[in-house]
């Protein structure tokens, strides 16, 4: 069955930086048909990026998704972190029926 | 950019009662629309795609209709595990666009 990991989440400061990645498991995945996807606590679910290339509006310019199909890796590096960006990423497929369980980003001083 | 929204944003009902939640778009979307079911903790779980196509393993008392900017998810026989938040999801070639969502609780 495949499945994807997130991992790299954590605690970091306003305008600090963090590289969330997302592993492949259990099934051959085109990562550039995958995306990321974030939960603000208690909120709603918000897209973030497309692996070709395309950005919310929020992050357009801070934030950079990229793919490394030799490692079954997707990842997404983001800069210039603000305290808006708290929220669970999640690695999804563009597939639109496989989800990781996400990982936290919490960003505070 | 296209938006979703849904209604209503929470709702109560008994088990067994048949519950429908509607999402609406802000221009024609065709039948790009999916929707999912999320609990508290969990990864959110895809019921249906293309407005209407029941996703393999899903139960069959949940159905999906509509296509343009109106859409529904019906929810026959209510059941105490169908409580969560469900979302719906306008879907193209680069992006997504979610729903707000609708919190169904059981009475």
């Amino acid at each position: 069955e495949a499945q994807l990991v997130e991992s790299g989440g954590g605690l970091v400061q306003p305008g600090g930086s963090l590289r969330l990645s997302c592993s492949a498991s259990g099934s051959a995945f085109n990562f550039y048909e995958m995306d990321w996807v974030r939960q603000a606590p208690g909120k709603g679910l918000e897209w973030v990026a497309y692996a070709g290339g395309s950005y919310t509006r929020s992050v357009n310019g801070r934030f950079t998704i990229s793919r490394d199909n030799a490692t079954n890796s997707l990842y997404l590096q983001m800069s210039s972190l603000r305290a808006d960006d708290t929220a669970v990423y999640y690695c999804v497929s563009h597939s639109l029926d496989i989800w990781g369980q996400g990982t936290l980003v919490t960003v505070s001083s | 950019d296209i938006q979703m929204t849904q209604s209503p944003s929470t709702l109560s009902a008994s088990v067994g009662d048949r519950v429908t939640i509607t999402c609406r778009a802000s221009q024609m979307i065709s039948t790009r629309l999916a929707w999912y079911q999320q609990k508290p903790g969990k990864a959110p779980k895809l019921l249906i795609y293309k407005a209407s196509n029941l996703q393999s393993g899903v139960s069959s008392r949940f159905s999906g209709s509509g296509s343009g900017t109106e859409f529904t998810l019906t929810i026959n026989s209510l059941q105490p595990d169908d409580s969560a938040t469900y979302y719906c999801l306008n879907y193209n070639a680069y992006s997504f666009t979610f729903g707000g969502g609708t919190k169904v609780e059981i009475k």
